[in-house]
């Protein structure tokens, strides 16, 4: 199956930093990427929608001044958690389908584990 | 409102069990199907997509049933051994490949040796 490579795996900082996550489609051209928060034991939880070229799409709830999204070509998307604080800690996980008039396959990235102290 | 309901929540089953998890929809509207299977610590990983116009597809060990009167589909893993023990979540999408995916909320596996 196609690849989607997340990165980092893992992050520790500081609370009131930065931190940019960086989700990559290796084989294919993502249309649409999607980024999603899961807690222990959980489902995932999407948090917002992107299409290569225009402005993310967030759910209800999130914020779009503390998570930025950035889909600038068709294999980049990142997402960016702004002045983090330890409620921010989480599991964090990338998706990205190839777009079209038909439903197609959504890849995941391997996640990326944010921890904020 | 959930719109994919999945059960059970966690499930037992010794080495050469047959494990299966149900979920049940809403939407008519859904009309592509996937199973997900996630280690701790990873991301899901896809296992097995349907589509309404098939009752079944079997991929190997793993097996969809599509019940589509019902609003209902399973996953049912054949000869089941321990490395099968994962969550598995099931998942609905309608439209097109621009859709976002919802998500049932997961079955924990264990599958004893």
């Amino acid at each position: 199956g196609a690849v989607v490579s997340q990165h980092p795996s893992w992050v520790i900082c500081k609370s009131g930093t930065s931190v940019k996550i960086e989700c990559r489609s290796l084989d294919f051209q993502a249309t649409t990427m999607f980024w999603y928060r899961q807690f222990p034991k959980q489902s995932l939880m999407l948090m917002a929608t992107s299409n290569e070229g225009s402005k993310a799409t967030y759910e209800q709830g999130v914020e779009k001044d503390k998570f930025l999204i950035n889909h600038a070509s068709l294999t980049l998307s990142t997402l960016t958690v702004t002045s983090a604080h330890p409620e921010d800690s989480s599991f964090y996980i990338c998706s990205a389908r190839a777009g079209g008039t038909v439903n197609t396959e959504a890849f995941f990235g391997q996640g990326t584990r944010l921890t904020v102290v | 409102q959930q719109q994919v309901k999945q059960s059970p929540q966690s499930l037992i089953v010794q080495k050469g069990g047959i494990p299966i998890i149900n979920c049940a929809y809403e939407n008519t509207a859904f009309d592509y199907f996937p199973w997900y299977q996630q280690f701790p610590g990873k991301g899901p990983a896809l296992l097995i997509a349907i589509r309404p116009d098939v009752s079944e597809k079997k991929e190997g060990r793993f097996t969809i049933s599509f019940n589509k009167s019902a609003k209902q589909f399973s996953l049912h893993i054949m000869d089941s051994q321990p490395g099968d023990s994962a969550t598995y979540f099931c998942a609905a999408s309608k439209g097109s490949g621009y859709s976002t995916l919802t998500f049932g909320k997961g079955t924990m596996l264990l599958v004893s040796p």
